[in-house]
């Protein structure tokens, strides 16, 4: 277990408000994802950070935000959710060297309606 | 453009039979290839990872296997047990890029094993 948390696990919100998903590590590993899984699609890279307060996009970064302001914390912020971004949306952590896999978080379901 | 496409999308099998999962590529440079297991409601889970120079590799009753030249792999699973039901997503990896931020997914096959 890479120690992975993700908060909330389920969450419902209206179009238009704010929401933040958080991911935690209990241990110091440098990189950090943010994946959406959708059906019809495979799993779509929105940001990733490469240690405190650098970040970068990835494939589907519009209307989301990232902030990591310590290195346990990566936090996704949705400024005004779309029905769009109802997905789920799973954390990632490289534990080793580049070629390691990925650890996964259990994922955090988000419903807009 | 670097695509990974899965087949088949789902798949359904008695207890105790064979399966395999095929997955096809257009990633070049290439890396490596992972295939990950996700079971319904978790996080996908490494089961092996291929490079370029390597054609199989087990993990217990999953072999996977890479055919670099035409860009094929699969995944083999043996006397399926019904804790094997779960999505398989194949993973690639381009040579290029100092993070795991350009990893490409197949979209996933949907293996559902029955008593």
């Amino acid at each position: 277990d890479a120690g992975i948390t993700q908060s909330p696990r389920h969450k419902v919100t209206e179009t238009g408000t704010p929401v933040t998903l958080r991911c935690h590590q209990t241990e110091n590993h440098r990189y950090m994802y943010w994946y959406r899984q959708d059906p019809g699609h495979g799993l779509r890279l929105i940001h990733y950070s490469y240690g405190v307060k650098d970040t970068d996009k990835g494939e589907v970064s519009d209307g989301y935000s990232v902030s990591r302001s310590k290195t346990e914390d990566f936090l996704l912020t949705l400024e005004s959710a779309t029905s769009s971004q109802t997905s789920v949306y799973f954390c990632a952590i490289n534990t080793g060297p580049i070629n390691s896999p990925l650890h996964f978080g259990n994922g955090t379901r988000l419903t807009v309606t | 453009k670097n695509q990974v496409e899965q087949s088949p999308q789902s798949l359904i099998i008695l207890e105790g039979k064979n399966c395999t999962l095929q997955c096809n590529y257009t990633v070049s440079p290439f890396s490596n290839l992972r295939w990950y297991k996700q079971d319904t409601g978790r996080g996908p889970v490494s089961l092996t990872i291929m490079t370029f120079s390597e054609n199989t590799k087990s993990n217990g009753r999953y072999t996977a296997t890479l055919d670099a030249d035409t860009k094929q792999s699969s995944l083999h699973i043996t006397a399926s047990q019904l804790s094997d039901s779960a999505s398989y997503i194949c993973v690639v990896r381009p040579n290029y890029g100092g993070s795991q931020g350009n990893l490409i997914f197949g979209k996933g096959t949907k293996l559902s094993v029955k008593p």
